[in-house]
């Protein structure tokens, strides 16, 4: 069965300062891998996706996410935070093939400090 | 478009009461799926959907029951409310299929059960 691993709840970061937030998983064969951005009081917001080709995929709001396939990671980047950053980020990922519903981490708090 | 919406936004029930979380979509997808989120615990899938007249168990089923009699609405009901059951739960749609693979999230209904 498929999994994901969020290993920190919480990143604190100054603002400006270049942020990642980190996810591994585990699924047989190629995985489609998405992060999603939860603001308070609000439901989940596609932030990218990754499906084949280019192991950098670059998304909304300045983010981007490198598909490493040797350490099965696809961790959430952005060069500069901003204040507005912070939220609650979720890694999630699925099979390429069936009806598997998309399978969620636990989810990491973000702080930006001005 | 409205996107998926979500009614009630918040609910208080006295414990043996029940209640049906209302879920409706209106980008004709064929996918749809009930999460739960608890604290510090991210999104549980209760039941899903791929298309009207089909449902199946998620992770955590026990102590609801969904129906799928449209493409567009997915309510999931709550018969025996019980303390356990105090959580924020999102409703979600998706077209699967390459990259198109994006689930949209409601904006969520905040239940507590007393």
């Amino acid at each position: 069965a498929q999994s994901v691993a969020q290993p920190e709840d919480q990143v604190n970061v100054a603002e400006g300062n270049p942020l990642t937030v980190k996810c591994t998983y585990s699924v047989s064969g190629n995985p489609y891998l998405f992060w999603y951005v939860q603001y308070p009081n609000r439901g989940l917001q596609f932030l990218l996706k990754y499906i084949t080709g280019d192991n950098l995929v670059k998304g909304s709001y300045g983010f981007e996410a490198e598909f490493n396939k040797s350490q099965t990671s696809f961790h959430l980047k952005k060069p500069s935070a901003l204040v507005s950053d912070s939220a609650l980020y979720f890694c999630a990922v699925r099979p390429p093939s069936g009806n598997t519903p998309l399978v969620f981490g636990k989810g990491t708090r973000l702080s930006v400090i001005a | 478009n409205a996107g998926v919406t979500q009614t009630p936004k918040f609910r208080i029930l006295k414990i043996g009461q029940s209640m049906t979380l209302q879920c409706t979509q209106d980008m004709n997808h064929n996918y749809m799926y009930w999460y739960r989120q608890d604290p510090g615990m991210g999104l549980k899938l209760i039941y899903y959907s791929v298309g009207a007249g089909i449902t199946d168990k998620g992770e955590v089923p026990n102590g609801y029951n969904v129906s799928r009699s449209t493409t567009e609405d997915f309510p999931l009901r709550l018969e025996l409310a019980a303390p356990s059951q105090t959580s924020v739960y999102f409703c979600a749609s998706t077209h699967p299929g390459g990259r198109t693979d994006t689930q949209y999230f409601g904006p969520g209904t905040r239940l507590t059960v007393l």
